[in-house]
Parts: structure tokens; C-alpha cells; sequence
């Protein structure tokens, strides 16, 4: 059964101090790894998708990186703004399903 | 920018009641997907669909729980009757399926169920 674990479930940065969140996966036939930014009351808005072991996407403030076991989202000098809560999802074998994880809340304090 | 829309965004009833929640999927679409959020298990996926046909349903209580595309603007999700332990957001997302390749899923902003 596919699985994704997120860690840490919570983290408090001050703006500008820079800090990577965590996702561990288990997965039969990886199709894909993606992560999405989620804020109070609204859907999931979608960030990055990555598919092989050693790629890398960036966007703004935001790295995702992937290895076989697990992904990085690193947050370089963070702002207020990127206060969310990111969540990683995988696609295996099973056509389109994606499994989440329960997210990291992230807090960025000015 | 596209986007999936949710009516109603909020939802209030008592136990017993039908509940009924919808969704149009980006135009162009061909897979929508339902998924619940609660604090304990996060997101799950109940249903989802291709080209109207339902392909998964197994995260969905069957007793209780239905998912319909009437056409392909309008997926439904049905809850009856409604239980307290139904109080959750509900997600719909949509996403285009070409042969092999992934594209990212696209959600809606939600409705907030509670059942009182």
C-alpha cells in the first residue's frame, strides 16, 4: 500500500531563516511526486511535480527535490506569506490516485 | 486562471438529512476526483471518475455515500442520510489524462459540511 509521511507536522521560521520540510514515501511504481500549498479555507493549490530520483524544481522561494526514498521542499529566506501548510502526495501504479500526507503548517513570523 | 468551482461552500443540517454537494470541473477535463479532509486522517479520496465512468469508489461508504457526472460540467456527491461523523471539508479536484502522462490534480476551495 502506498504511503506518505510528512515531517515535522508543524514549524515556526522567522522571516529570512531558511529550512526544508520532509516527505517519506513508499510507493509500488512511483509516477510521480507532488506537492501543493494549502491556506485556511481554500483548496490545495498545486506547486510542483516531480517524477525521477535527482530532479529538481524551483519556484520563487521554493525547491523540491526527490530522491528514492523521500522529497524535499526547502524554503529559502522565507516571507509572512509562505505561511501555509504543504502537503505531498504520490502517484504510483494506481491510475491518477494520489495518497497525501497530513501536511507540514508552516509559520513564518516577521 | 481556471478553476473548479464547489456549491455550496458551506453546508449546515441535522443527522438524517440529505446532503448534496456539487462540482464543475475545469473545462476540458477528463477525470474529477472527490476527496474528504478532517484534522485526524487529512485527505482521502472517495471517488473519482474518467470521462464521466466511474473508476474508484472504495474510499466511499457505500451505504450512504453516492458520486455521480450527470455530464461532464456537473459531478454530484450524495450523502444520505447524514451523520454527525460526516462533518468534514470536501474536496473536488479535476485533472486531464492524456495516455501516460501525469498532470497535476486542480481542487476546488471546498464545502464545509457540518451535521449537527
Amino acid at each position: 500500500e502506498d504511503q506518505v509521511t510528512q515531517s515535522p507536522e508543524a514549524l515556526r521560521l522567522q522571516e529570512g531563516e531558511s529550512s526544508s520540510l520532509n516527505c517519506s514515501y513508499t510507493v509500488s511504481g512511483l509516477r510521480g511526486l507532488f506537492w501543493y500549498r494549502q491556506d485556511p479555507g481554500k483548496g490545495p493549490e498545486f506547486l510542483f511535480t516531480l517524477y525521477s530520483a535527482g530532479e529538481e524544481k524551483e519556484k520563487e522561494r521554493l525547491k523540491a527535490t526527490l530522491t528514492k526514498k523521500e522529497s524535499f521542499l526547502h524554503i529559502t529566506a522565507p516571507k509572512p506569506e509562505d505561511s501555509a501548510t504543504y502537503l505531498c502526495a504520490v502517484r504510483g501504479t494506481g491510475f491518477q490516485k494520489l495518497v497525501f500526507g497530513t501536511g507540514t503548517r508552516l509559520l513564518v513570523s516577521p | 486562471d481556471a478553476r473548479v468551482t464547489q456549491t455550496p461552500r458551506h453546508k449546515v443540517t441535522e443527522m438524517g438529512q440529505e446532503v448534496t454537494m456539487r462540482c464543475q470541473p475545469i473545462l476540458g477535463h477528463n477525470t474529477v476526483f472527490w476527496y474528504r479532509q478532517t484534522m485526524m486522517q487529512g485527505l482521502e479520496l472517495l471517488a473519482y471518475f474518467r470521462n464521466r465512468a466511474p473508476l474508484d469508489d472504495s474510499g466511499m461508504p457505500k451505504d450512504r455515500f453516492s458520486a455521480e457526472m450527470p455530464d461532464a460540467t456537473l459531478a454530484t456527491l450524495k450523502i444520505q442520510p447524514s451523520e454527525p461523523r460526516d462533518s468534514a471539508v470536501y474536496f473536488c479536484a479535476s485533472g486531464l489524462v492524456l495516455g501516460d502522462v501525469n498532470q497535476p490534480q486542480h481542487f476546488g476551495d471546498g464545502t464545509r459540511l457540518s451535521i449537527l
